[in-house]
């Protein structure tokens, strides 16, 4: 995978307001952009990935949305929840890329949910 | 139940002395890896196999060694731990490499040397 930029570090929102936490990557062929989720004290797990064929996906309150003229991609959350609150990860990769085995994160977005 | 198995939990160890941690995944995936995690480093690729017999660094693998005699099972070595080791483990598994397949990850190492 390929170096990415994630940005804000730290997010923090009231209970049921939107969430976005954005990406930026340098390879313009990159891809295939998966998020995880890791709960305090637990393990990453994938909650969304979208692939460069499409500009966006939804899974409920989840979205995200790809502008692959401009490198970046967004986690959009609504309607935010407690249990919304989290480290979030992204990453990019070259889904051509016969070398694939290296992965690289973004640095992690802790979101806080305020109820 | 697909998962991905790490032991232990939690490890106390002291400077020096050889330490293993397993990591077992029961879905036939062909890729596996570990990552340490600090705080405000996010996770960092220790080392990665693509398949049996053929592993790699990753972008911090010194003071680590691993092997991949099997499909199921890789193994993270520390043959002479350091304070500076100490750290949260993480193995993963996907079922091609992670830029095609998304990574499933075990519960984690919490591995003190002091």
């Amino acid at each position: 995978g390929e170096n990415v930029e994630q940005h804000p570090s730290t997010l923090s929102v009231q209970e049921g307001d939107s969430a976005v936490i954005k990406c930026t990557y340098s390879d313009s062929a990159s891809n295939y952009f998966p998020w995880y989720k890791q709960e305090l004290g637990k393990r990453p797990q994938l909650i969304i990935d979208i692939r460069s064929n499409v500009g966006e996906k939804k899974d409920q309150r989840i979205a995200v949305t790809l502008n692959k003229t401009a490198k970046h991609f967004s986690l959009h959350i609504t309607e935010t929840q407690p249990e919304d609150s989290a480290v979030y990860f992204c990453a990019a990769y070259l889904t051509s890329d016969t070398n694939a085995g290296k992965s690289t994160f973004g640095d992690g977005t802790t979101l806080t949910v305020k109820p | 139940e697909a998962q991905v198995t790490q032991n232990p939990r939690y490890l106390i160890t002291v400077t020096g002395k050889k330490l293993t941690v397993t990591c077992s995944q029961n879905m036939n995936h062909e890729y596996m890896s570990w990552y340490r995690q600090d705080p405000g480093l996010g996770l960092r690729q220790i080392y990665y196999s693509m398949n049996v017999e053929v592993t790699d660094k990753g972008d911090v693998p010194e003071g680590y060694k691993v092997s991949r005699k099997e499909k199921r099972n890789f193994p993270l070595i520390l043959e002479s731990p350091s304070p500076n080791q100490t750290s949260l483990y993480f193995c993963a598994s996907s079922l091609l490499a992670p830029n095609n397949s998304p990574l499933h990850f075990g519960n984690g190492t919490r591995l003190t040397v002091t």
